[in-house]
């Protein structure tokens, strides 16, 4: 079955404790990307990643690293977490058609609390 | 970064009515995708559109990609209690290797019997 799987589902942590959260996804995709759902704003892109090693800004990158070290593992690190980083984080799969890649298969989210 | 505005923002309809809500932008986008999102899960692609005027069906949906590339609308027909949910719109922009999706802020459907 293709999923998208994100860990962990919910996690509270503490000002300034770095943390991460992994994704993974088995269609071998070459296209991933992390977004942030937050109330009134829907969500936001952070980073995301056209191949291994490659990877870009989104529109809100800031407080938060990525890395592509292989194809199906995509994991958002925040190095020094702030309650402004308090959110719903999703992490996306594309499949490619015709050149486009098609942001189709979203985790189930993480929903992270900075205290 | 780009903004799309998203109407309506929540719709009370009854089971059987149609359902229409839409996008706009001020700037163009190469593709636009309609998702669906489900309390607790994350959002779920309804359908994909890359052309300018494309209208494209997916059972009780159709949407379409405005000519001018700025908008594009999505309909559901005979509406159903499992349709209640958040729909949004989202536009992709791509530039060169770069690739960006904007999100609409959402579209609240409750679905009454």
């Amino acid at each position: 079955e293709a999923q998208v799987t994100q860990n962990p589902r919910y996690l509270i942590t503490v000002t300034g404790k770095k943390l991460t959260v992994t994704c993974s996804q088995n269609m071998n995709h070459e296209y991933m990307s992390w977004y942030r759902q937050d109330p009134g704003l829907g969500l936001r892109q952070i980073y995301y990643s056209m191949n291994v090693e490659v990877t870009d800004k989104g529109d809100v990158p800031e407080g938060y690293k990525v890395s592509r070290k292989e194809k199906r593992n995509f994991p958002l690190i925040l190095e020094s977490p702030s309650p402004n980083q308090t959110s719903l984080y999703f992490c996306a799969s594309s499949y490619k058609q015709g050149g486009v890649h098609t942001e189709a298969f979203f985790g189930q989210g993480t929903r992270l609390t900075v205290v | 970064g780009q903004q799309l505005n998203q109407s309506p923002q929540s719709m009370f309809i009854q089971e059987g009515e149609d359902v229409s809500m839409n996008c706009t932008s001020s700037s163009i986008f190469n593709t636009w995708l309609w998702y669906k999102q489900d309390p607790g899960e994350g959002p779920v692609l309804l359908i994909a559109l890359y052309k300018a005027g494309e209208l494209t069906s997916n059972g009780r949906l159709t949407a379409q990609f405005g000519i001018t590339r700025k908008d594009s609308f999505l309909n559901i027909s005979a509406s159903i209690p499992s349709d209640v949910g958040i729909y949004f719109c989202a536009g992709q922009l791509r530039t060169g290797t770069a690739s960006k999706l904007t999100f609409g802020t959402g579209t609240r459907l409750q679905v009454t019997l």
